[in-house]
């Protein structure tokens, strides 16, 4: 039971290249989230999906898109990186409005 | 707007003795709240939830919920060195399936 598992855990992107950061959860739950933490700030909420299906925008979507690809899977991706985009990115799961659970997080840097 | 607040410290608590971690919320229909653990450099751990008013206790943690003033705490007894960390409160957002996160008290624990 592996939980929450991301990847990758690094990467380093040059302005204007684009990636696909990925996160599943084996714990059967319905809702899954992304955040963004930068230095010595809290969560901030991307996108989620509530259920499969279905996403919706958080706090700060700009610059951001995502796929649930099925029950298990998440992923949020980067057309066009900016240096402002750098981060910890933090995928979690839950079910509904209750305990969620995060991932390792994947730290990207945009030069 | 949904908030959650928390006072940013840092805390500096001797070795010992109690720490007092302290949140308020905004949102009068909420009925989850979260406690988590963050570590420098870590992915959030859920160490606490509560759903009823009064007191739930757990080891060295009591997370206290007083609904009707908007307020939730947690308290850790016989502070450790190892309890130094982020505490990021959260309240449950149940019409969008998602919880909100305060920016989190950072706690250090002095021997």
């Amino acid at each position: 039971n592996a939980g929450v598992t991301q990847t990758p855990k690094f990467q380093v992107l040059k302005t204007g290249q684009s990636m696909t950061l990925q996160c599943a959860q084996d714990m059967n739950h319905n809702s899954m989230y992304w955040y963004r933490q930068d230095p010595g700030m809290g969560l901030r909420l991307i996108y989620y999906s509530a259920s499969e299906g279905t996403t919706d925008k958080g706090e700060v979507p700009n610059g951001y898109n995502v796929s649930r690809l099925n029950k298990r899977e998440f992923s949020l991706r980067l057309e066009s990186a900016a240096p402002s985009q750098t981060s910890v990115y933090f995928c979690a799961s839950s079910e509904a409005e209750y305990e969620q659970y995060f991932g390792p997080g994947t730290r990207l840097t945009v030069t | 707007q949904k908030e959650v607040e928390q006072n940013s410290g840092p805390l500096s608590v001797p070795e010992g003795a109690i720490a007092s971690l302290n949140c308020t919320y905004s949102d009068r229909v909420s009925q989850s709240f979260f406690w988590y653990r963050q570590y420098s450099g870590k992915s959030p751990e859920l160490i606490m939830s509560i759903y009823s008013n009064g007191d739930k206790e757990d080891g060295r943690f009591t997370a206290q919920l007083n609904k009707a003033s908007q307020y939730v705490s947690l308290l850790i007894r016989d502070s450790q060195p190892s309890d130094s960390a982020t505490y990021l409160c959260a309240s449950g957002y149940s019409s969008a399936s998602k919880i909100i996160f305060g920016s989190g008290t950072r706690l250090s624990i002095r021997p």
